[in-house]
């Protein structure tokens, strides 16, 4: 099994919706992160996490949300999509050298 | 906060030629990686080198922190290593900072 999963794996919404992307980690880091990859351009970190009280915001925090649930467990909300938010969402933990990235959403809002 | 650049922004090499990739970051950093995104949009682990240098196989890595660059080799290169490398650091704080990636292609 992974280390760092993401759920769903693809997924197509529309424009309006509300959607939650979930990350869970069996590593037992502290920190985790939540980035966004658009095409050309490299990941850009949307929020991060240094344990569940801790949370910011990172470079595109506008549109999202986060909320960590557990050590293990970091969710990334969309409250309202938008079809500017269509992109590849990784999540990732650290143990504060090495980053772990899980293997990705492949979100669609149209 | 940190700026990482890498180059060349594209590379299109023949199955078995050698190839450097660079990368600069704009302030000292205490974390530094490697990564290779697949076609499949999965991202590798290759190396972390806040300093000095790594082997594993074909591939290795510098990273020469007191000048802010690091470089990756890739050696005798395979139509496998097709994809996008990212050099990834962090400066202080433990937000990784992405560059904008080197896009691979290597012809059969």
């Amino acid at each position: 099994d992974a280390d760092v999963t993401q759920t769903p794996r693809n997924r197509i919404t529309k424009t309006g919706k509300r959607i939650m992307l979930e990350c869970s980690q069996t590593k037992g880091h502290d920190r985790m992160y939540w980035y966004r990859q658009d095409p050309g351009l490299g990941l850009r970190l949307i929020y991060y996490s240094f344990d569940v009280k801790d949370i910011n915001k990172g470079e595109i925090s506008d549109g999202y949300s986060v909320s960590r649930q557990a050590q293990a467990k970091f969710s990334l909300s969309l409250e309202s999509a938008i079809p500017n938010q269509t992109a590849l969402y990784f999540c990732a933990t650290s143990e504060g050298r090495r980053a772990f990235f899980g293997q990705g959403t492949r979100l669609t809002v149209v | 906060g940190i700026q990482v650049e890498q180059s060349p922004p594209d590379l299109i090499l023949q199955e078995g030629a050698n190839s450097t990739l660079r990368c600069n970051f704009s302030d000292s950093v205490n974390n530094l990686q490697w990564f290779h995104q697949n076609p499949w949009g999965q991202l590798i682990n290759l190396f972390y080198i806040p300093s000095g240098t790594k082997q594993n196989g074909r591939l290795s890595a510098t990273t020469v922190a007191t000048e802010r660059y690091s470089l990756l080799y890739i050696s005798s290169s395979q139509t496998t290593d097709s994809g996008v490398y990212f050099c990834a650091a962090t400066s202080g704080t433990y937000k990784y900072i992405f560059g904008t990636g080197t896009r691979l292609k290597v012809l059969a």
